[in-house]
Formats: structure tokens, sequence, C-alpha cells
């Protein structure tokens, strides 16, 4: 594998739901990076990661809850979301915190019904 | 308050002649701008940036150009073939800020 992977790429979920998304980096970066496209809106920054240490958190509900075990991998824990979460979440890495160039997942398509 | 604004969700032009992507943003600290390109069912991948001590950036087929005093970047592909049909965001970052932000793309049709 190379680049960066993201598991599942589509998931349907229901509102009491308890589910994780996965992402994983084989590219060395230390920063990683969640984010979350609506239809017909910009990406949003959620999450970012610097060296497995949560440095930003940009205003998301508690009901996202992400995990960075190590450099390489990275979670979005999700539960009792609600439908307008409905949405493409996508992972990226950098090489570092700071560094613009960053490096995406093809994402993971969410659906709450 | 959308900071990065991609105003044409979509532009067509024909295989061999130039396409032109445009972006304006409203924040003058901004001073690195980026593209990205993004295929269906794939993610954005990184195209070509600029940062705001230059006015032009060249790399192969793609040259990104900025005005600072407009407060608008543009894109330039040529010549255009189909395989750059894509949808294009734009995006920009500031120092002391890590964070990028992004316009919501122009989808690009390059017909053969």
């Amino acid at each position: 594998e190379t680049g960066v992977t993201q598991t599942p790429r589509h998931l349907v979920m229901g509102m009491t739901n308890k589910k994780s998304l996965k992402c994983e980096q084989h590219l060395g970066h230390n920063a990683m990076y969640w984010y979350k496209q609506s239809a017909k809106k910009p990406l949003e920054l959620m999450f970012v990661y610097s060296l497995e240490e949560r440095v930003e958190n940009n205003s998301v509900p508690s009901r996202f809850s992400p995990e960075c075990p190590n450099s390489s991998h990275l979670f979005l824990h999700l539960h009792t979301l609600q439908p307008e979460d409905s949405a493409l979440y996508l992972c990226a890495s950098s090489q570092d915190w700071g560094t613009y160039e960053q490096y995406f997942g093809p994402g993971t398509r969410l659906t709450v019904t | 308050d959308q900071q990065v604004k991609q105003n044409s969700p979509s532009l067509s032009v024909q295989e061999g002649r130039i396409s032109i992507l445009n972006c304006d943003y409203t924040n003058s600290m901004f001073d690195y701008f980026l593209w990205y390109k993004k295929y269906p069912a794939e993610g954005p991948t990184f195209l070509i940036s600029i940062s705001s001590i230059k006015d032009k950036n060249e790399d192969g087929r793609f040259t990104v150009f900025l005005n600072k005093s407009a407060k608008h970047l543009s894109l330039h592909i040529v010549p255009s073939q189909p395989g750059d049909s894509a949808v294009y965001f734009c995006a920009a970052g500031r120092g002391g800020s890590e964070k990028l932000v992004f316009g919501k793309g122009t989808k690009l049709t390059v017909n053969p």
C-alpha cells in the first residue's frame, strides 16, 4: 500500500450506532488531518494531529471523537450521529504540521439514517 | 463567511485549448496558495502552489498566477487534455496558522 488509505469507503449507520473510520498513511509523515466535505460546501477541517498529539479541534461536536495511536494511523470514532453528519470524510497527512502540501486519502462516504 | 471563493461551479473547454480556473480570497493575511485536483471516488491530489512573494509559478502545462492587489489567483492549463477533467479546488493558508481554507471547487470538463 502506498499513500493514504481509508476504510471503509462507504458506511451507512443509524443514529444510535457506534462506528469508526480508519486512516493509514504510508508516507512517513508526522501530521494527520480529518476533513469533512458536505454537498455544495468546501472542505472543512475537523482535527489535526502532529506527532500523535491533537493540535487542532475545529469546534467539532463531541459525537466525533478522534484517536491517533501512532503517526501512521488515525481513527474517527462516531456515535449518536445526526442525518446532517452525512458527508464525505477525508483523511490527509503532511510531512509536518505547518506543511501546506497535504496528501489525501480517497475518503469514506458516510450516510446517517 | 467564505474566505476562499470559486465562483464558477463548472467549466467546459475543448481539448488543446487553454483552461482558466479562477479563485478569489478575502483574507489579506493569506500568504500561500495551492491547487488540488480531485477525480471521482478519489481524494484530492496536490497540483501546484504559490507563495505570496511570487506572482507566477509554472509546472509543465500548469501555471498559477497570483494578483495580490486583487486578491485573485488563477490556474492555467495549456494545452488542456481530456484526462484533466476533474474538480479543481483552490486552497489558502497563512503564516502562523497551519490550517488550509478551501474553496468549493470548479468542475472542469475537457471535451475531445
